[in-house]
């Protein structure tokens, strides 16, 4: 089975400065997608950006960018030019490739605190 | 347009009873999704619905949980004789299809306390 961990609980930074918030996973499967949600007080999960294991490239969309290390089973995400609006849970999450598993396993979260 | 909705926000209930749950998911997606978030944890998977059958039942942690989708839209998940460790927020998610290519986009959730 596979398991995600995320291992800072709570993260906070500057307004207008670069966080990363950490992931690890672990998988036997060689083709599967990685996700981070954000999760406001509202409860809402909402999909920040995604990355396909097969890709090289990092994904980034605006000021969200990945690291990803196959080898190293690491996942991590950079917020840059943190903004008030990006506080909430942020939730590191797997799913296989393979047709017939269709589910997320999410990791524990961490909480991202942005001061003014 | 419009996207998934929980209904009800919140519900508390006793001990012992049984609880409905409702979900409605994005018009037209077939895929839909039950997660259960307990207080400090990230949500962890129920029952996945492709249509009206139920593809993956393996989240579901025992037989007093039960889920139906008889149309292929709104679904219902089914708390028997509750116990204080259902208590938690439960997610509900469709997607277009169940192909990984689709995001799952989630509700707001029910937050079903038991008392």
């Amino acid at each position: 089975a596979q398991t995600v961990t995320q291992s800072q609980p709570e993260m906070s930074v500057q307004e207008a400065e670069t966080v990363t918030l950490s992931c690890t996973y672990d998988t036997s499967e060689s083709d599967y997608y990685l996700f981070w949600y954000k999760q406001p007080p509202s409860r809402q999960m909402i999909l920040v950006i995604r990355q396909e294991a097969y890709k090289q490239q990092n994904a980034t969309e605006n000021r969200f960018s990945v690291n990803f290390q196959k080898a190293a089973k690491s996942f991590s995400l950079k917020i840059s030019d943190s903004q008030l609006g990006d506080a909430a849970m942020y939730f590191c999450a797997y799913r296989s490739a393979n047709k017939g598993a269709q589910k997320l396993v999410f990791g524990q979260g961490t909480r991202l605190t942005i001061n003014p | 347009g419009a996207g998934v909705s929980q209904t009800p926000s919140n519900k508390v209930t006793e001990k012992g009873k049984y609880v409905e749950l409702r979900c409605d998911p994005i018009s037209g997606h077939t895929a839909l999704y039950w997660y259960r978030q307990s207080l400090g944890q990230g949500p962890e998977f129920l029952i996945y619905f492709q249509g009206t059958g139920a593809a993956d039942d393996s989240g579901l942690p025992n037989d007093r949980f039960f889920a139906v989708r008889p149309e292929g839209s709104v679904s219902t998940l089914k708390i028997q004789r509750t116990e204080r460790g259902d208590s938690a927020v439960y997610l509900c998610a469709s997607s277009l299809t169940g192909t990984v290519f689709y995001e799952q986009y989630f509700g707001p959730g029910t937050r079903l306390t038991v008392t």
